[in-house]
């Protein structure tokens, strides 16, 4: 399967722990993206990078969520100290820009299955 | 700030009850609209990009169009397979892809 794998699938953890998340995009993609999800919901954007490169974060990324990407191919998402308000699914994606110097993000994202957390 | 609002939040329908589900936007500068498919605990599979208004795109009983404001998202003689929530997503000039609540289909054979 060439697409976009995320791991773990599922993570239980107890509020305060720290938990890393870890995405593996398409091969030949250079954008990727991270997202997270409630119930009933669409998917919010969280951050994206252009190869190695981080070039944008949200507002709902606090000091406690850090994301790498250190080589241009697989990325981790780190979350500190979790919170129960952190439980969500977290939703990778990867996207080829033909243009990697428009940061416009017009071209298709493909999305991995998530990794949901649950926060006790 | 972009904003997508997807209608009904939710739908019933028989099977082969063909229907149009709706998404309205509001963005900056539209550079892309999209159509996604979610199965529940599972990631969206992509279904659709249109790029401006009067495109139009076809995949099996799936079809997506576009206008300046809304996007419609066609399903002609539906199957229980197609039960899912779709989801709808803009990105414009502030770049960030940004998507409506999705729409939870149900089709009863």
């Amino acid at each position: 399967d060439t697409g976009v794998s995320q791991n773990p699938r599922h993570k239980i953890t107890k509020r305060g722990q720290n938990v890393t998340f870890r995405c593996d995009p398409i091969s030949e993609h250079n954008r990727l993206y991270w997202y997270r999800q409630t119930l009933g919901q669409g998917p919010e954007f969280l951050t994206y990078f252009q190869n190695e490169a981080q070039l944008e974060k949200s507002r709902l990324l606090s000091d406690r969520f850090s994301a790498e990407r250190p080589k241009g191919s697989f990325s981790t998402l780190e979350i500190q100290r979790t919170e129960q308000g952190d439980s969500a699914m977290y939703l990778c994606a990867s996207s080829l820009a033909l243009d990697p110097w428009v940061e416009v993000l017009q071209e298709t994202q493909y999305f991995g299955p998530g990794t949901r957390l649950l926060v006790l | 700030e972009d904003q997508v609002t997807q209608s009904p939040e939710a739908l019933r329908l028989q099977e082969g009850e063909s229907s149009s589900l709706n998404c309205s936007y509001t963005v900056s500068g539209l550079r892309g609209l999209f159509w996604y498919r979610q199965d529940p605990g599972k990631g969206p599979e992509f279904l659709f990009t249109l790029y401006s208004a009067g495109e139009e795109k076809e995949k099996e009983r799936l079809k997506a169009t576009l206008t300046k404001k809304e996007s419609f998202l066609h399903i002609t003689a539906p199957k229980p397979e197609d039960s899912a929530t779709y989801l709808c997503a803009v990105t414009g000039a502030n770049s960030k892809l940004t998507f409506g609540k999705g729409i939870t289909l149900s089709v009863r054979p």
